[in-house]
């Protein structure tokens, strides 16, 4: 079953770079990594995607190494409003059927 | 309009009702997805339609729930005789088949159903 894996939780504080780590062992070779961001009582948000090394938003960056086997979403300065809960996904098998996990809760404090 | 519409977004049913679900994807997009998502866990896959065909559908899909998307534009999702544990934010998502390599789609709001 295609799996990422990802922390379940963490904190920071307001301005700080916050960088998510997500791994996905078993990519295959044409896929992509999507990250999603989701707030209370909202659908999740697509935010970016990537396929290898670096990709720039302007929401966030993305980091993908050579191997492929994890990715790191990086969020520059954090401010309260990105307090929300953040997708890994790669597609499952020969599907491209978005599929979560648990995602990583983010909370930023004053 | 350029996302996706779900109506309606909030519904309070009483156990044993039925309910059903609307919603609207982005015009251009053949792909349409339902999920059921409740608190403190990740959305989770209910059917997916290309276009007006049902191509897959979740083992979370119970024969009281089903859906359509009849003329490959709108789709529906009803659920018969709601049961307490139906409670959740129910989620539509769209996406185009030419994103074919990546998991990119677009969620709308979400219906919040309520069984009491």
């Amino acid at each position: 079953l295609a799996k990422t894996t990802q922390p379940i939780s963490m904190d920071s504080y307001e301005g700080q770079e916050v960088n998510i780590t997500c791994s996905h062992n078993n990519i295959a070779t044409n896929d992509y990594i999507t990250w999603y961001q989701q707030f209370p009582s909202q659908g999740p948000r697509f935010i970016i995607q990537g396929y290898k090394t670096k990709v720039t938003n302007e929401v966030a960056s993305l980091f993908i190494p050579a191997d492929r086997k994890s990715s790191t979403l990086s969020l520059p300065r954090v401010s309260l409003s990105d307090t929300a809960v953040y997708y890994c996904l790669k597609p499952r098998g020969g599907s491209y059927i978005p599929t979560f996990g648990r995602g990583t809760s983010l909370i930023v404090h004053p | 309009d350029t996302g996706v519409s779900q109506n309606p977004r909030h519904k309070i049913t009483k156990r044993g009702q039925n309910v059903t679900f609307r919603c609207d994807p982005i015009s251009e997009h053949n792909r349409l997805y339902w999920y059921r998502q409740t608190l403190g866990q990740g959305p989770e896959f209910l059917t997916y339609f290309q276009n007006e065909a049902q191509l897959e559908k979740s083992r979370l899909l119970s024969d009281r729930f089903s859906a359509e998307r009849p003329k490959g534009s709108f789709s529906t999702l009803e659920i018969q005789r709601t049961e307490q544990g139906d409670s959740a934010m129910y989620l539509c998502a769209s996406s185009s088949s030419r994103t074919a390599s990546s998991t990119e789609a677009f969620f709308g709001q979400g219906t919040r159903l309520t069984v009491v």
